[in-house]
């Protein structure tokens, strides 16, 4: 049962602490989405990976947000200093990055940053 | 700017009507329209997704209309069920789906017995 996986589920930090995330995207998947949901914003995305490298990074804030892809299978998103503007829950989605191709989210991160 | 609006916010409807929400998009770029569901503490599921060179596009009972002049696209949920329930996000993509998608804001659906 492929399906995409991230640590931790649930995080609660106090303001100016590093935060990471972590992704694994299904095995195959070569794009990888950084989405971020909250009440007021809905879903958003932050940044996609294709092949491991950044395509578009145009809605992450640039000072403090940073995302990589160290290998195939893991994508971090990190965030320094955290700011309680940053609680949300973030979601990591994969696919084929082929048109038609089903982007897979997983269950995401729960950020509370007080 | 929000580039892809949904309406309605909430909706309620009795189990075995058809619930119908739509979506409103400006960036002519888009050709890739899909439907997510989300149960609460779960990421989106796609439900159901259209390319605009068709009109209309069922999966068992779901259903999405799409108007290529207008701008629109709908989904029609039908013969509702509890298990419906839910809150169903339209979005909308670039390179047929392999791009970043932009949601709507979503619609929190109700089923009632």
């Amino acid at each position: 049962d492929a399906r995409v996986t991230q640590t931790p589920r649930d995080k609660v930090t106090e303001m100016g602490q590093e935060v990471t995330m972590r992704c694994q995207p299904i095995l195959g998947h070569n794009t990888v989405f950084w989405y971020r949901q909250t009440m007021m914003q809905g879903l958003e995305l932050l940044a996609y990976f294709r092949n491991r490298a950044p395509l578009d990074d145009s809605g992450m804030p640039k000072d403090r947000f940073s995302a990589e892809m160290p290998d195939a299978t893991l994508a971090t998103l990190k965030i320094q200093p955290s700011e309680p503007r940053d609680s949300a829950v973030y979601f990591c989605a994969s696919g084929q990055g082929q048109p038609g191709n089903e982007q897979f989210f997983g269950p995401g991160t729960r950020l509370t940053v007080l | 700017q929000q580039q892809v609006k949904q309406s309605p916010q909430s909706l309620i409807v009795q189990k075995g009507g058809i619930p119908i929400i739509n979506c409103a998009y400006e960036n002519t770029a888009f050709d890739y329209f899909p439907w997510y569901q989300q149960f609460p503490g779960k990421g989106p599921a796609l439900l159901i997704a259209i390319r605009p060179d068709v009109s209309e596009k069922k999966e068992g009972r779901f259903t999405i209309s799409f108007n290529k002049s207008a701008k629109q696209f709908s989904l029609h949920i039908m013969d509702s069920q509890p298990g419906d329930s839910a809150t169903y996000f339209c979005a909308a993509s670039r390179g047929g789906g392999a791009d970043g998608l932009t949601f709507g804001k979503g619609t929190h659906l109700i089923i009632q017995p």
